[in-house]
């Protein structure tokens, strides 16, 4: 079975301060995907990045950036210079590779940016 | 791209009556759309997937009698809360499989649906 776990339900920090966001999957898959959203507080979703089992470099897009760990099943996820419009819940989630390739979410950290 | 779209943003419904919420694919043909469903300050939760032409897969635990799912076309699949009561109040939210086969899902806006 799979499973995701995003351990810090809240996080506050000051803007302009970086954040990680941490996300530690379990699958028996070798072929799966991990993805990150973001939920702003109007509750629409918003696609962040994907990435797949087989790419372990790390990304940046911006001010996001991304550390994939095969190694301690680890996807986190970095802001640096926060602002208040990042304020959300960011949501980790891991898809199989199989014939309906659904996606299973974490229970998603809720990040509040202070002016 | 990749829009999808949900109707309506809210509904409020007697206890007892039937909700249908609607889920499309704007500017894309979607063979799969999943269903989730978001209590209050909790993770969404896969209810089904709605393949169309055929009959949804639902998650175990869900009631397929309950939750009626259609896909009858290539952009549009509903989701159908019959005889709604107050626990079935949630925000259901729809996502579209991405045609270009990376196996990235595009959400739509939610439904909030709250059974008096």
């Amino acid at each position: 079975a799979q499973k995701v776990t995003q351990a810090q339900t809240e996080i506050s920090v000051v803007e302009k301060e970086d954040v990680t966001l941490d996300c530690v999957y379990e699958t028996r898959d070798t072929t799966y995907y991990l993805f990150w959203y973001k939920q702003p507080p109007s509750g629409e979703l918003v696609f962040l990045i994907r990435r797949n089992s087989f790419d372990e470099q790390n990304e940046i897009s911006g001010r996001y950036s991304w550390n994939f760990q095969k190694s301690t099943s680890s996807f986190n996820f970095t802001i640096t210079a926060s602002q208040v419009v990042d304020s959300a819940v960011y949501f980790c989630a891991l898809s199989d590779r199989g014939g309906n390739e659904k996606l299973t979410f974490g229970t998603g950290t809720r990040l509040t940016i202070i002016p | 791209g990749a829009v999808v779209s949900q109707h309506p943003s809210r509904v409020i419904c007697k206890s007892g009556t039937s909700v249908k919420i609607e889920c499309r694919s704007l500017d894309f043909q979607a063979t799969t759309m999943f269903w989730y469903r978001q209590f209050p300050k909790q993770s969404l939760m896969l209810m089904a997937t709605s393949n169309e032409g055929s009959k949804a897969t639902y998650e175990q635990g869900v009631e397929k009698d309950k939750f009626l799912i259609n896909h009858a076309s290539l952009t549009l699949s509903t989701l159908t809360v019959t005889s709604a009561h107050p626990e079935d109040s949630s925000f259901y939210i729809c996502s579209a499989r991405s045609p270009t086969g990376y196996n990235e899902q595009f959400f739509g806006p939610g439904t909030r649906l709250t059974v008096l």
